[in-house]
């Protein structure tokens, strides 16, 4: 089986920075996904890890340890545009395994 | 570039009753996805298919759940019949490849009542 564990809120204000933790437990690991979801819409993709370290993309950056089977999603100069779901998602055996994902974690940003 | 197109937006239906979702998934995207999520809960797998095939299946109960995707595009997911616990919004998303980049729908958001 496997598991994955995030904080189920967030909060922070405008122009902060947010760090959203994930741990997982899984045989298998292969990769760790991000997906953004705002308030009735889809999931958006966000960012992923398949090797240790950092990976920024813009404002947003995700960092995977693959030994602590943990990884955070860190979110800078927040917007108010940010408040949304985030999912940390977990990809087993190979590129083309399934994908589990996390409770999500509601981030709300306030001006 | 479109991206992937599901309809109805929204269902209400009356427990016992069937209902179908449909999906068209972005173009040249081999890989679609049918996943449930239930309110304040992510994504689960309900099916995926690569091209044609139902590649992975094992999380669709298949006592009232079907897909299909006859001609490896677009995809119908039906339910029959209908239970008060399958109210929840069901997405569709689309890969192409190896890519681990999956394009979301909007979903379909359930209700049976």
């Amino acid at each position: 089986g496997q598991s994955l564990e995030q904080p189920s809120e967030v909060t922070a204000v405008e122009g902060a920075i947010v760090q959203i933790n994930c741990t997982y437990q899984t045989s298998g690991f292969y990769g760790l996904s991000w997906y953004q979801q705002h308030d009735g819409g889809a999931p958006t993709f966000l960012s992923y890890n398949a090797l240790d370290g950092l990976e920024e993309t813009g404002r947003f950056s995700s960092f995977l340890s693959r030994s602590d089977s943990y990884g955070y999603l860190l979110l800078q100069e927040l917007q108010m545009k940010d408040s949304a779901s985030y999912f940390c998602a977990v990809r087993r055996g190979s590129t083309l395994g399934r994908l589990y994902f996390g409770r999500g974690t509601q981030l709300t940003v306030w001006p | 570039e479109a991206g992937v197109v599901q309809s109805p937006r929204y269902k209400i239906i009356e427990k016992k009753q069937p209902v179908a979702f449909w999906c068209n998934p972005i173009s040249g995207h081999n890989t679609l996805y049918w996943y449930l999520q239930n309110l304040g809960q992510g994504p689960e797998l309900l099916i995926r298919y690569e091209n044609e095939e139902a590649v992975d299946d094992s999380q669709l109960p298949k006592d009232r759940f079907s897909a299909e995707r006859l001609k490896g595009v677009d995809s119908t997911l039906k339910i029959q019949p209908a239970e008060l616990g399958d109210s929840a919004v069901y997405l569709c998303a689309s890969s192409s490849g190896a890519n681990e980049k999956l394009f979301f729908g909007s979903g379909t958001q359930l209700s049976v009542l």
